[in-house]
């Protein structure tokens, strides 16, 4: 089976731009999460999509959002783009929606935000 | 709230000699414990978690993690190091009343020497 996979790999933007990033989860798996991992705060939980709802949502602001397709793939935007932004964004799917399951990673998109 | 505490920013091991990675939890039900690897550029690894049942959980490449709910703590072992074990190492926990998000650690870093 092809694991998770993230585009676009790297991205460049500039301030006040707004992005998009795409993940497709592992065939059959119906659970993506997002988080960010930076330096400086380490790996923090964004938000959890199933069957094309959200689940479950962690400390960010609004200027974060997602969304899931009803084949599975997800999409997550940030608008009006801060440099702390810059960061590898990490995208995990899972085949049920249950606490010991276990979620797998993609690669990551990697922002940079100048 | 769930959190994770990985004490050690770094641990240093010979090739060869046992690698131990430490873990500490707090979760306010059940834990579910996992162990991630990431190597550079690149996403996390799954390398094996703890639900329920025996203490001593096996996982990829050798590792192998051990449970004490006294000390409440999940410390990642090998026995036997190598330099290709040389990577970032994330200890994450779950509950019920987090659904489905992973609250990580701040990492240790290994450095495996030949």
């Amino acid at each position: 089976k092809a694991g998770v996979t993230q585009t676009p790999r790297y991205l460049i933007k500039t301030r006040g731009q707004q992005v998009t990033l795409s993940c497709s989860p592992i065939s059959g798996h119906r659970s993506v999460s997002w988080y960010q991992q930076t330096p400086g705060q380490g790996l923090q939980f964004l938000f959890e999509y199933f069957s094309e709802t959200q689940r479950n949502k962690g400390n960010f602001p609004g200027r974060f959002s997602g969304r899931q397709f009803s084949n599975s793939r997800s999409e997550m935007n940030v608008s009006t783009l801060e440099l702390g932004d810059s960061a590898l964004y990490l995208c995990a799917s899972s085949s049920e929606r249950v606490v010991y399951g276990t979620q797998y990673f993609g690669p990551g998109t990697r922002l940079l935000v100048l | 709230a769930q959190s994770v505490a990985q004490p050690e920013d770094q641990v240093n091991v010979a090739e060869g000699n046992p690698l131990t990675v430490k873990c500490t939890y707090s979760v306010s039900g059940n834990p579910y414990l996992f162990w991630y690897v990431q190597y550079p550029n690149r996403g996390l690894q799954f390398l094996l978690k703890y639900i329920t049942g025996d203490n001593l959980v096996k996982g990829s490449y050798g590792f192998e993690a051990e449970f004490n709910k006294s000390q409440t703590s999940f410390h990642l072992k090998k026995p036997s190091a190598l330099v290709s074990d040389s990577a970032l190492y994330f200890c994450a926990v779950r509950d019920k009343a987090a659904g489905n998000k992973l609250t990580f650690g701040g990492g240790t870093r290994v450095l495996v020497k030949p």
